[in-house]
């Protein structure tokens, strides 16, 4: 079966860097999604990664092992705005989304 | 209509009844979905068409139908409505970005079943 796996919660400071870390079983591979979700809104798109390796988009990265089963997104020069919950996604054979439970940020000043 | 817009926003319904729940979108996307999160878990798929006039069972389709008689619009029905099926839920369309298939999603419908 498929399985994907994030912390419940992470807490970081203002300006800092922090790291978030997905890990996925599946029994294929067709990419890895990235989604933030503010609190009471619909999530939306951050990230998508199919090969291995680190993808940089201004603030936010995101980083793939595909033989390790692993991704991180990575947010640089954190802001109170960027407090929020982190959705990993991988699609499953129909490549329809099959959803972490997401990772609650909360940035403290 | 800029996206998808998602009706009601919030609905406190008794056990038993019949709710709609209506999902428009005007990006011309062929994919549409539903999902439903709750707190704890990941967002679980309902039902998905990936085209007008087709659909399919996701991850928890029980207790809910769908139709998609033309591209915009996507309505998710609960027949006889139980208190399991409290929930946020999210309509969604996929277009492609940069090769991958993104989804769009509409701000949500609160679902309270009493």
């Amino acid at each position: 079966g498929q399985n994907i796996d994030q912390p419940t919660e992470m807490t970081a400071t203002e300006g800092a860097i922090v790291q978030i870390n997905c890990t996925y079983q599946t029994s294929g591979f067709n990419g890895l999604f990235w989604y933030q979700q503010h609190a009471g809104e619909a999530p939306t798109f951050l990230s998508y990664n199919v090969l291995d390796g680190l993808e940089e988009k201004g603030r936010f990265s995101s980083f793939l092992s595909r033989s390790k089963g692993y991704s991180y997104l990575l947010l640089k020069e954190l802001q109170m705005k960027d407090s929020a919950s982190y959705l990993c996604a991988v699609p499953d054979s129909n490549y329809q989304l099959i959803w972490g439970a997401g990772t609650k940020l909360i940035i403290k000043p | 209509i800029a996206g998808i817009t998602q009706a009601p926003t919030s609905q406190i319904l008794a056990a038993g009844r019949r709710m709609t729940l209506r999902c428009t979108q005007d990006m011309r996307h062929n994919a549409m979905y539903w999902y439903r999160q709750d707190l704890g878990l990941g967002l679980r798929l309902i039902h998905y068409s990936n085209t007008a006039g087709t659909t399919g069972k996701g991850e928890v389709p029980d207790g809910y139908s769908v139709s998609r008689a033309n591209t915009d619009d996507f309505p998710l029905t609960l027949a006889s409505a139980v208190p399991s099926q409290t929930s946020v839920y999210f309509c969604a369309s996929s277009g492609t970005s940069g090769g991958a298939n993104v989804l769009t999603f509409g701000a949500g419908s609160r679902l309270t079943v009493l």
